[in-house]
């Protein structure tokens, strides 16, 4: 799987947009890029993923650059709740394989 | 639909004694993954099940510790004769089969060795 880079901290005013990077230049072909969040002490949460497309759902927005080298996770509204550790993580579609989490990012929404 | 259950939540043992850790996929999930955080540390894959057997166990130490999924019941990580450095959360997750691209994660067992 790619490796991927992200900033180790970020902050975010409450109501704000949340803008993540995540540099991933080594990405392949067939692989996804997807976005997990750990708040604290909880168990990690599934946010979204996508292949080359822009991708929305209820939670977040996610998008990819056309090379695919880096994409940008968005909050549109964040909130204190969304303070967490959030992982990119780059890997290949289609297959049952663990996933493998760097140290991600850790932002915090102030009030 | 209940999510992924883990069980118990806090765990405590002392060295030397054995520790199970219980994890209930989510309905219709045949695939289980453990995963190992340490404090202050990134999550670990551990070891990835199907039912009945082990498909990659790459992430497990290579003594006192095992997991199986069977064919009726919770996947079980076992740690035997625990130290210290086992202290942890355990997490587990599970999703429904290859070609599904997320995983569902439990809440976790802190097991503290004492």
């Amino acid at each position: 799987d790619a490796k991927t880079t992200q900033p180790p901290s970020m902050d975010c005013a409450e109501g704000r947009a949340a803008n993540l990077p995540c540099n991933h230049s080594t990405i392949s072909g067939n692989e996804y890029v997807y976005w997990y969040r750990q708040i604290h002490s909880q168990g990690p949460q599934y946010i979204i993923h996508g292949l080359k497309n822009n991708e929305t759902n209820e939670m977040a927005s996610l998008i990819i650059t056309e090379d695919r080298k880096s994409s940008t996770l968005i909050l549109p509204h964040a909130t204190l709740r969304d303070t967490a550790v959030y992982y990119c993580i780059v890997r290949v579609a289609g297959s049952a394989r663990q996933l493998t989490f760097g140290s991600g990012t850790q932002l915090t929404v102030l009030p | 639909n209940a999510g992924v259950m883990q069980n118990p939540r806090h765990l405590v043992r002392r060295r030397g004694q054995e520790a199970r850790l219980r994890c209930s996929p989510m309905k219709g999930h045949s695939h289980v993954y453990w995963y190992r955080q340490l404090p202050e540390e990134g999550l670990k894959f551990m070891v990835y099940l199907q039912k009945e057997n082990i498909i990659d166990e790459s992430g497990m130490p290579k003594e006192r510790f095992s997991a199986e999924f069977p064919k009726e019941g919770p996947s079980i990580l076992r740690i035997q004769q625990v130290v210290r450095g086992d202290s942890a959360a355990y997490f587990c997750a599970s999703s429904p089969g290859a070609g599904s691209e997320e995983q569902y994660f439990g809440p976790g067992t802190r097991l503290t060795v004492t």
